[in-house]
């Protein structure tokens, strides 16, 4: 059964750069029909998509973070990451890792999420 | 961008009684493949998101069949046949045509 378990610090001051990891473990990473994303959650709100990779390395990003974020993909260790850069309070988020499969269209396994809070 | 909006905010609902959502996006949701790519989740309190409807009305492996979606175009719903208490939660629309958004949120407690 595939499951995704996210991983980094769980604070992170103003202006610095935060950096977490997804590890997929019970499939491969390199399976084609699907993409890799990062979603997160600010506390007691909705949910806001951040952005996808496929296993190539083709990446999707919010237009509304895009300047700020960077995916990146590691098949050797099956995992990807996602790196958000001069983060402020209103980053304080939980983030999510999902799985989007093309045969469904859409996010079907997801991480149980890490809470990360940005604070000097 | 595809902007997601869902109604009600809140369902109070009794158990055993229907209970139903609605979403509506700023644009059609049909892609050029044909396909609607219009999902449902669910979210329990303290849990991840859990992917209940996608394709506008197909249910995904393991869901109940008191789950139904429908819908096309810009207007969809989710409707919960007979509410059980394992459905308390926030429940979210999203949409898969062009990138990813979420809708609002309904919070369904009974």
């Amino acid at each position: 059964q595939l499951q995704l378990q996210e991983s980094g610090p769980g604070l992170v001051k103003p202006s610095e750069t935060l950096s977490l990891t997804c590890t997929v473990s019970g499939g491969s990473i390199s399976n084609s029909g699907h993409y890799w994303g990062w979603i997160r959650q600010p506390p007691g709100k909705g949910l806001e998509w951040i952005a996808n990779i496929y296993y190539s390395g083709n990446t999707y990003y919010n237009p509304s973070l895009k300047s700020r974020v960077t995916i990146s993909v590691d098949t050797s260790k099956n995992q990807f990451s996602l790196r958000l850069s001069s983060v402020t309070a209103a980053d304080t988020a939980v983030y999510y890792c999902a799985r989007s499969s093309a045969d469904v269209g859409t996010m079907d396994v997801w991480g149980q999420g890490t809470t990360v809070t940005v604070s000097s | 961008d595809i902007v997601m909006t869902q109604t009600p905010l809140s369902s109070p609902v009794a158990l055993g009684q229907p209970a139903s959502i609605s979403c509506r996006s700023s644009q059609s949701l049909v892609h050029s493949d044909g396909n609607t790519y219009l999902s449902w989740l669910q979210q329990r309190p303290g849990q991840p998101p859990r992917l209940l409807i996608y394709k506008t009305s197909k249910r995904f492996s393991g869901v109940p069949d008191r789950f139904s979606g429908s819908g096309a175009g810009t207007d969809f719903t989710l409707k919960i046949s007979r509410v059980e208490a394992e459905d308390v939660g926030v429940y979210y629309c999203m949409q898969a045509t062009r990138r990813f958004t979420f809708g609002g949120g309904t919070k369904v407690e009974i």
